[in-house]
């Protein structure tokens, strides 16, 4: 069993304020680490694909950077605004043909 | 909209019975992956066809079973049902054969009720 954790569950944080955020997965067998945002009633959106030790992928105001050998993923949002709030997923792949296995996520509000 | 389209939106059934659910993907993605979603779960990954082929198998269940048709369009069957199984359904499409490299596109989900 694969095990996917992310941290924390859930985050309030003040608008304008930046905030980061924590995926776990396994070091070994590495193939890919998917980033996906999810919108109360809307589906799963992604934000980024990073398969290299050491990737650093930006999008506007939100970035992410890889460890593979330890085994994390930071995901940053600079200047949280109102339209950022939802869930954050992180999604991790390793060799093998068994699909991505998903965290619960983070779940993050942004206060005005 | 990502593209991807699934029906029905919403469906309520009783336990023992078998439904159908569809889910056409991006014009030109070959992959289509589905997902449960489940209360307290995070999504968990059932299988995936690739051009009409399953490529990669998860976590469902021998009651559940589903195929990609040469329109590229896949349905996941569900049989015997039980309440258990209420969830949300999502389709996801990609380009690519693996599910490694490229994102995922997902559809608006099905919300299935068993009662």
């Amino acid at each position: 069993i694969l095990n996917v954790e992310q941290s924390p569950q859930s985050l309030h944080v003040q608008e304008g304020d930046s905030t980061n955020f924590t995926c776990s997965f396994p070091s070994s067998n590495f193939y890919a680490l998917h980033w996906y945002r999810w919108e109360t009633a809307k589906s799963p959106e992604a934000l980024f694909v990073m398969t290299l030790n050491g990737d650093e992928k930006k999008k506007g105001r939100i970035s992410a950077t890889l460890n593979t050998k330890e085994g994390y993923s930071y995901l940053y949002i600079k200047g949280s605004q109102p339209e950022d709030s939802a869930t954050y997923l992180c999604a991790f792949r390793r060799g093998g043909a068994d699909g991505l296995t998903f965290g619960k996520g983070t779940h993050l509000i942004i206060q005005p | 909209d990502s593209g991807v389209t699934q029906t029905p939106k919403h469906l309520i059934t009783a336990t023992g019975q078998r439904v159908t659910l569809r889910c056409s993907p991006r014009s030109g993605d070959l992959s289509v992956y589905w997902y449960q979603q489940s209360l307290d779960q995070g999504l968990q990954f059932l299988i995936q066809y690739y051009n009409g082929e399953e490529r990669a198998k998860g976590n469902i269940l021998e009651r559940f079973s589903a195929q990609q048709f040469p329109d590229l369009h896949s349905e996941l069957n569900l049989s015997s049902l039980e309440l258990g199984d209420s969830a949300l359904y999502f389709c996801a499409s990609s380009v690519d054969s693996s599910g490694v490299y490229q994102e995922q596109f997902f559809g608006p989900g099905t919300r299935l009720t068993v009662l």
